[in-house]
């Protein structure tokens, strides 16, 4: 069953605007981690932003924000002031606690939401 | 020096071939994974090694063996492909033990098999 949703194939935003990709998941393990990544057209992901499960805010790091509301499991990218070098794939993943010894910690993407900045 | 590299990052492969994908990280990480990316599709997991044993195969086509013979180095040998086996293949490595650790990625080996 697909653990990471991401409703959004693709996204337009103006240059300069803030723009929320949407990313829902389903874990019943009470400790796991939610990741950001980007991927450009050169392939390689990038990683973004980290929230963990037990983590009482939301995660920042620079222009990205993570709207993480737990009772609705789900864990939405902010990106303020959109440049145009954003434009790219964008993933979220999900890693549980339990696969951490016996599954190597493996990670689960979405399916991914293109971003296209314009100008 | 990147943190995860792979080579090579192109690779075009008749279907009676067989060739081998290097991946190489210098992270001091003890995780390391194989994931494959399809056109329009999300990262299928395909091999995983932990501490340099395959602790999880996601039922993938005996036609790619892994290979990890140390924790820095990962192997994916390719033989006998069909064409819808073209795809990015990506390696990542993390540190397993600590859940809010992330996986970094290499620049991946776009495959095409002809």
């Amino acid at each position: 069953a697909q653990k990471i949703t991401q409703t959004q194939p693709g996204m337009f935003v103006q240059e300069k605007e803030a723009v929320t990709l949407d990313c829902t998941y389903d874990t019943s393990d009470p400790s796991y981690g939610l990741f950001w990544y980007k991927q450009p057209s050169s392939g390689e992901m990038i990683f973004l932003i980290y929230q963990g499960s037990y983590d009482q805010q939301n995660a920042t790091e620079g222009r990205y924000s993570l709207n993480f509301q737990k009772a609705r499991k789900s864990a939405n990218l902010v990106i303020s002031a959109s440049q145009l070098g954003d434009s790219a794939m964008y993933f979220c993943a999900m890693r549980e606690a339990l696969t951490i010894y016996n599954q190597g910690g493996k990670l689960i993407f979405g399916q991914g939401t293109e971003l296209s900045v314009k100008p | 020096e990147t943190g995860v590299t792979q080579t090579p990052r192109h690779l075009v492969m008749g279907m009676t071939n067989k060739k081998s994908l290097k991946c190489e990280q210098h992270l001091g990480h003890n995780a390391m994974y194989w994931y494959k990316q399809s056109a329009k599709k999300p990262l299928e997991l395909m091999f995983v090694y932990s501490l340099e044993e395959r602790v999880e195969n996601n039922s993938v086509p005996s036609r790619f063996s892994p290979e990890c013979p140390n924790s820095s180095h990962l192997f994916l040998h390719l033989h006998t492909l069909q064409p819808e086996d073209s795809a990015l293949y990506l390696c990542a490595s993390s540190q397993t033990g600590r859940p809010n650790t992330e996986a970094f990625f290499g620049q991946g080996t776009r495959l095409t098999v002809v």
